[in-house]
This record gives structure tokens, C-alpha cells and sequence, in this order.
């Protein structure tokens, strides 16, 4: 079946752009979770939810961060104002269930802000 | 606070050689544990995960046990091929939290 999958693949951003990035769960799934990876490093969490409730957005680095899933399914993060060290690869991943471990990750946007 | 800490890479190994991966963690109360792995170009994808104290996890040759009094979560193969040249994670979960933890990865280069 049909996996996570994001767009776009890449996105070139001047610094001070907004950019928005899109993510289609595994239909079905309950559970949508966004990560930033950096360069050389592991992802780190941003932000989750539960079906249309976003439940922690204790990762969001700054206020010029935005998360929505308005109607549960499909997510867009969306990054006002762009920094250069938002140059990152943003990646979601779904699960079926709360408290599910397992999650399903998406090949990830990357962005780079010039 | 709860951290992943893992291998510096690059890893450069021959074709058949023995692998460890280590992994620690440092975290409060009894988390689950797993290993991701991103092939070049592709998502992440689990590899393999324990979820209590003295399990082991094992997928496709490859396998970690959750050590609890070591706070460890290594991972090994008996014998790599190239296809398993990639970038491995280790990583934590408390079901609670829902948000993954993970270490910093570790690339992992296979020579023929």
C-alpha cells in the first residue's frame, strides 16, 4: 500500500520567504508526528498529532513555526519568515494508533534557505 | 533529560566483516528502543526494536538486546554485505511522550 509521502521533495527558499510543506499520512492513521533532521544529525521532534488535535508542540523551535491537520489527514508545516538555520530536512510520519511505537516515516523535505 | 548517544562515523567495513554499532542511553523509567535505518535516497524505516529490559530485537541478520543495567542498546552483524551500507539510528520511545528520541546516526560503508 501506499506509504507517508511529502511534498515537495525540495525546496529552494530566500531568506525571509514562508514555505510550506505538505504531508499525506498512511490513510487511516490516527497519528502524525513532524521531525527536523540538520545536516549530519539524527531528527528531532517538533511537533504531533492526533487527528486533528495537535497535542505537543513542544519541538517547534520558534513562534515563526506553524503545524495544522485540519481535518485529520493530510498535515502542512509551514515556516514563516525563513532563517538560514531553518535549512533542514523535515520529515513525517504516521501511526494507526496512540501508543502504536512503530512510526512510518515519509522520505522527507529538504529545504534550504539562502 | 533522555539522550540517545551513539558511534561517531563513518564506519568502513569489508564485505563479511563483523559489525558493532554502540548505543547508550540515558533516560528515567523503561523506554522502548530501536534501531532505524536510512538507505541512501529513501525514508527512514525501522530495523529493529525491544521493548523491555533483556529483550533482544533481530531483522534481518542484524540484532541489539535492551540492557538495562548498562543502559545499552548495541547493534551487530555476524557478516555485512554492501547492500547494508547506510546510515543507522538508535533511538528511544516512551509511549506516553509518543516523540522518538534518536542519536546523532552512524554511516556505515561497506567495501566489496
Amino acid at each position: 500500500g501506499a506509504g507517508v509521502s511529502q511534498s515537495p521533495r525540495y525546496k529552494v527558499a530566500k531568506r525571509g520567504q514562508d514555505v510550506a510543506l505538505r504531508c499525506d499520512p498512511i490513510s487511516g492513521h490516527v497519528s502524525l508526528f513532524w521531525y527536523q533532521q540538520a545536516l549530519g544529525q539524527g531528527p528531532e521532534f517538533l511537533t504531533y498529532f492526533q487527528n486533528e488535535a495537535q497535542l505537543d508542540k513542544s519541538g517547534l523551535p520558534s513562534d515563526r513555526f506553524f503545524a495544522e491537520r485540519p481535518e485529520g489527514s493530510v498535515s502542512t508545516l509551514k515556516i514563516q519568515r525563513t532563517q538560514q538555520e531553518d535549512s533542514a530536512v523535515y520529515l513525517c510520519a504516521s501511526n494507526p494508533t496512540p501508543g502504536e511505537e512503530t512510526q512510518y516515516f515519509g522520505p522527507g523535505t529538504r529545504l534550504l534557505v539562502l | 533529560g533522555n539522550s540517545v548517544t551513539q558511534m561517531e562515523g563513518p564506519v568502513t567495513l569489508s564485505e563479511e566483516a563483523f559489525l558493532t554499532i554502540n548505543c547508550t542511553y540515558t533516560a528515567t523509567g523503561y523506554p522502548s528502543l530501536f534501531w532505524y535505518v536510512q538507505y541512501p535516497g529513501e525514508g527512514l524505516q525501522l530495523l529493529l526494536k525491544a521493548t523491555k529490559a533483556d529483550d533482544k530485537g533481530s531483522n534481518k541478520g542484524f540484532e541489539a538486546t535492551y540492557r538495562k543495567e548498562t543502559t545499552s542498546f548495541h547493534l551487530e552483524k555476524g557478516s555485512v554485505q554492501v547492500s547494508d551500507s547506510a546510515v543507522y539510528f538508535c533511538a528511544l520511545l516512551y509511549s506516553s511522550a509518543s516523540k522518538i528520541i534518536f542519536g546523532s546516526g552512524t554511516r556505515l560503508s561497506i567495501r566489496p
